[in-house]
């Protein structure tokens, strides 16, 4: 069932801007997980947090967690045009043998 | 390594008529993989879990008869929309684990049905 949501749903910025996206869950998780869409496509995994870990970095990717709020946040800095794409956080919640739950996602534009 | 392939990219078809789609780990094995539907600008919601060997598991109000899903090998797992209708157009896509407890899942590049 559906338990993300992202905030916000659209997002436009400029080109080396950094961007930041949110999103909230609901039950509790095993792990947490970002994907991007280009549209149309499939799904190209970013990153995963697990339920015990606070932050992780992944190149310019910055993600954090906090499962007392169920919520967790990606950063994107220096943001290039390539990283146009619909982003959606995903939740596992039983130790990889469930599928996931995926957010409403965010689309982000970044404009050259 | 871990790429999914899905078969075909994209099908049109008339309203009544059954499709198949095929969904294959092709340099892993892969005991489960996942159906997802996608309708256009919203998210990617979990259709059913299909283990090798065994029946899918199914996610409320997925019907099991409409949504014929087979995973005969490791490789291999397909879905077939039955007797499919216009409201069934939507994008599908598959996703595998590489292991067993693995939380890792890979995607394939989906299918786009449009049910005329």
């Amino acid at each position: 069932s559906q338990q993300g949501e992202e905030d916000p749903q659209a997002l436009s910025i400029q080109e080396g801007e950094n961007a930041t996206m949110n999103c909230s869950y609901k039950t509790s998780i095993n792990n947490l997980q970002w994907y991007r869409q280009n549209s149309g496509r499939g799904l190209v995994h970013l990153i995963l947090i697990r339920s015990n870990e606070r932050e992780k970095h992944s190149g310019r990717l910055r993600v954090t967690l906090d499962t007392s709020k169920k919520s967790s946040s990606l950063l994107i800095t220096a943001s290039r045009a390539a990283d146009t794409a619909s982003y959606f956080c995903a939740t596992n919640s039983g130790g990889g043998a469930d599928g996931l739950t995926f957010g409403k996602g965010t689309h982000l534009i970044i404009q050259p | 390594g871990a790429v999914v392939s899905q078969h075909p990219s994209w099908v049109i078809c008339k309203s009544g008529t059954s499709v198949k789609i095929e969904c294959r780990s092709l340099d892993f094995q892969a005991t489960t993989m996942f159906w997802y539907r996608q309708f256009p600008k919203q998210s990617l919601m979990l259709m059913a879990t299909s283990n090798e060997g065994s029946k899918a598991t199914y996610e409320q109000g997925v019907e099991k008869d409409k949504f014929l899903i087979n995973h005969a090998s490791l490789t291999l797992s397909t879905l077939t929309v039955t007797s499919a209708h216009p409201e069934d157009s939507s994008f599908y896509i598959c996703s595998a684990r590489v292991a067993s407890g693995s939380p890792e899942q890979f995607f394939g590049p989906g299918t786009r049905l449009t049910v005329l």
